[in-house]
Formats: structure tokens, C-alpha cells, sequence
């Protein structure tokens, strides 16, 4: 089974800290996801990557940045928290190009920022 | 106007019941559509690809209707652990780049 590990399920930050979320796959995926949840509103794409140090931003890379090391970690950064960033990250991968193929997700940080 | 717009529900089914819903697109260069699921605090996991001619995998039936642009979720004999919410997805092609768009979900919650 492809299994996608987020490094912390709960944290709670301080506005203006900085805050990293780690996420890592285990099935060799080339694709890699940053979305956040948020009630009432679908999932929205924050970054992608396709290949080790490549990304590109989704609909709303603004106040986040990302990592691509190694293949299988794809890391978030907030550098400056805001309290309008309080929400749920899930992290995905998946094999396909073109997001024609199934998502595999973490189970989720649950970020507050306070 | 939301892209991908679902009823929030919640839907509140007898368990044994039939229960369906429509999720509705507003751009039609969309390529693909999916069901995911979502337990409660748990993250979403593909139910079923909806495919044009339609399709079934055991008690669920998935259907596109591209005329109308909407697809729809069909659960026959629902299961108490049918309960959780039922997202939307859409992948849109533009030129040589794709999008997926989500719906917001729909919550299905069966009783007893």
C-alpha cells in the first residue's frame, strides 16, 4: 500500500512564527501535493512538484513555500504564520503527470495559528 | 459562481435506503471527474473514477452527464459505514496543463 506520512498531525504557532510541514511518500511517486482544507471550500492546491527540485505554484502559493530534496519529502514552509493560515494541510502523491490518476493523501496537519 | 459546486448536506439516510448526488461543473474542457471520500478527520481517499458511459463498482454507481454538466454518486443498501463526506473533482485541461478542482463535499451521514 502507497503510504504518504505527514510529520505532525496538530500543531499550534505563534503569528509570525515559522512553521515546517513534512511530508513523505514511500511508493517512488514523481507527483507531490501541498492543499489545504478549509470548511465549505474545496480542496485548494498551494504547490506541486513533479521531479526532485522542481515545483510549481497551484492557486494560492502566496505566504507558503516548498522544498523538493528527494524524491520521496516534499516539505512546506510558512515563513511568517498568520492567523488567516489556521487550517488543514494534506499532502499528496501520486504516479500519474496531468492529474489524470488517484491522489494518495496524508492524514493531515492540523494547523492553528494564534 | 463556484467551479464545482456540491449540496453540503448533510444527507440524512435509513440505513438500507438508496441515496443519490449530483455534483455540477461550470467549465467544459473538463477532462476527468472522481469521487473521493472523506471520513471525519481522516483524509480523502478515491471512491471511483466516473467514466462517460457510466459505471458501478458494487453498490455505487457513478454517471456523467456532460449535456448538463454534472455527475452524479448513487448508493444503493447504505451502510452505517457509508457515512462520511463525498468530495467532487473535475480535472480541467488547458493547453498542455491540467487542474483538478474540487467540490466542497457532500455529507452523507446514515442512521440506524
Amino acid at each position: 500500500d502507497v503510504k504518504v506520512t505527514q510529520s505532525s498531525r496538530y500543531l499550534v504557532k505563534r503569528t509570525g512564527e515559522k512553521v515546517f510541514l513534512e511530508c513523505v511518500q514511500d511508493m517512488d511517486h514523481e507527483n507531490m501535493f501541498w492543499y489545504r482544507q478549509d470548511p465549505g471550500l474545496g480542496l485548494r492546491l498551494i504547490y506541486f512538484s513533479y521531479d526532485v527540485k522542481m515545483k510549481e505554484k497551484g492557486d494560492i502559493p502566496e505566504g507558503y513555500s516548498v522544498s523538493r530534496e528527494k524524491k520521496e519529502r516534499f516539505s512546506l514552509i510558512l515563513e511568517s504564520a498568520s492567523t488567516n493560515q489556521t487550517s488543514m494541510y494534506l499532502c499528496a502523491s501520486s504516479i500519474s503527470w496531468g492529474f489524470t490518476g488517484e491522489l494518495f493523501f496524508g492524514e493531515g496537519s492540523r494547523l492553528t495559528v494564534l | 459562481r463556484k467551479e464545482v459546486e456540491q449540496d453540503p448536506g448533510p444527507f440524512n439516510v435509513p440505513e438500507g435506503a438508496t441515496v443519490a448526488f449530483n455534483c455540477t461543473y461550470s467549465n467544459s474542457a473538463s477532462q476527468s471527474f472522481f469521487w473521493y471520500r472523506q471520513d471525519c478527520r481522516k483524509e480523502p481517499k478515491l471512491l471511483m473514477s466516473v467514466y462517460s458511459s457510466g459505471n458501478e463498482d458494487g453498490r455505487f454507481t457513478a454517471q456523467l452527464n456532460r449535456a448538463s454538466q454534472y455527475i452524479s454518486l448513487l448508493i444503493r443498501d447504505s451502510k452505517l459505514s457509508d457515512s462520511a463526506t463525498y468530495l467532487c473533482v473535475v480535472n480541467i485541461r488547458a493547453d498542455s496543463n491540467y487542474q483538478l478542482i474540487w467540490g466542497a463535499g457532500t455529507k452523507l451521514i446514515i442512521k440506524p
